[in-house]
């Protein structure tokens, strides 16, 4: 079994400031975590993912992520948000393969303020 | 560069019409997905295709039928459409022999309005 969670559905930042959006997980077997971005009346697009290798995940347009077993977290951040960052955010985690199992976080919406 | 195409972007049904949702993607991929995204629910899966002809039922498949005759093609049907199922539907496609992440490639939605 496996679930996710976004501890929370809205963030707003000032631009120049630090971005954090916060995923945990559960999964009974070793998954793969996925950051998306999905911009308004847009598809999903891939910013990150962690498949076992390093935990200090890097990804597009300066987001980062660290998958910190201990904690089941996979947490989004930015050193400094710009306005095209404004969309929202989506944590996933996978089972690969065959069958694949996907499980998508409710999402956060990141609002930047000039 | 690789792509999943949604055909159309936005369509205006009326109650009772039946609806045709058509996703082609051109990586080869087994894997094919229909996701259903309204606000405040996330995205929930409505069928995946883990192969041609092939399909199982995801979270709420109730109302939706699905269908894959060619392997780049997985199209979603709505036998009479209902106002509850004004929605964004996402398509996704994947490969198994990704064996290490499963990443989901998406196409750009469409945007459903029933009237």
């Amino acid at each position: 079994a496996q679930s996710v969670t976004q501890l929370d559905s809205h963030v707003s930042v000032s631009e120049g400031t630090p971005v954090l959006l916060r995923c945990n997980y559960s999964s009974s077997y070793s998954p793969s975590l996925f950051w998306y971005v999905q911009h308004p009346n847009k598809g999903l697009q891939l910013l990150l993912k962690y498949t076992s290798a390093a935990t200090l995940v890097k990804g597009i347009n300066g987001f980062e992520a660290e998958f910190k077993k201990s904690e089941t977290s996979f947490h989004l951040t930015k050193p400094s948000a710009h306005m095209s960052d404004a969309a929202e955010y989506f944590c996933v985690v996978s089972r690969p393969g065959g069958y694949q199992k996907v499980t998508f976080g409710t999402g956060t919406k990141l609002q930047v303020i000039p | 560069d690789v792509k999943v195409t949604q055909s159309s972007r936005y369509l205006v049904k009326r109650t009772g019409e039946k609806v045709f949702l058509e996703c082609v993607q051109d990586m080869d991929h087994e894997n094919m997905f229909w996701y259903r995204q309204d606000p405040g629910l996330g995205l929930r899966l409505i069928y995946f295709s883990y192969d041609v002809k092939m399909k199982e039922k995801g979270d709420i498949p109730e109302g939706y039928s699905v269908s894959r005759e060619k392997k780049e093609r997985f199209s979603l049907i709505l036998e009479s459409a209902s106002t509850n199922q004004t929605s964004m539907y996402l398509c996704a496609s994947s490969s198994p022999g990704d064996r290490i992440s499963g990443e989901l490639f998406f196409g750009e939605g469409s945007r459903l309005t029933v009237l």
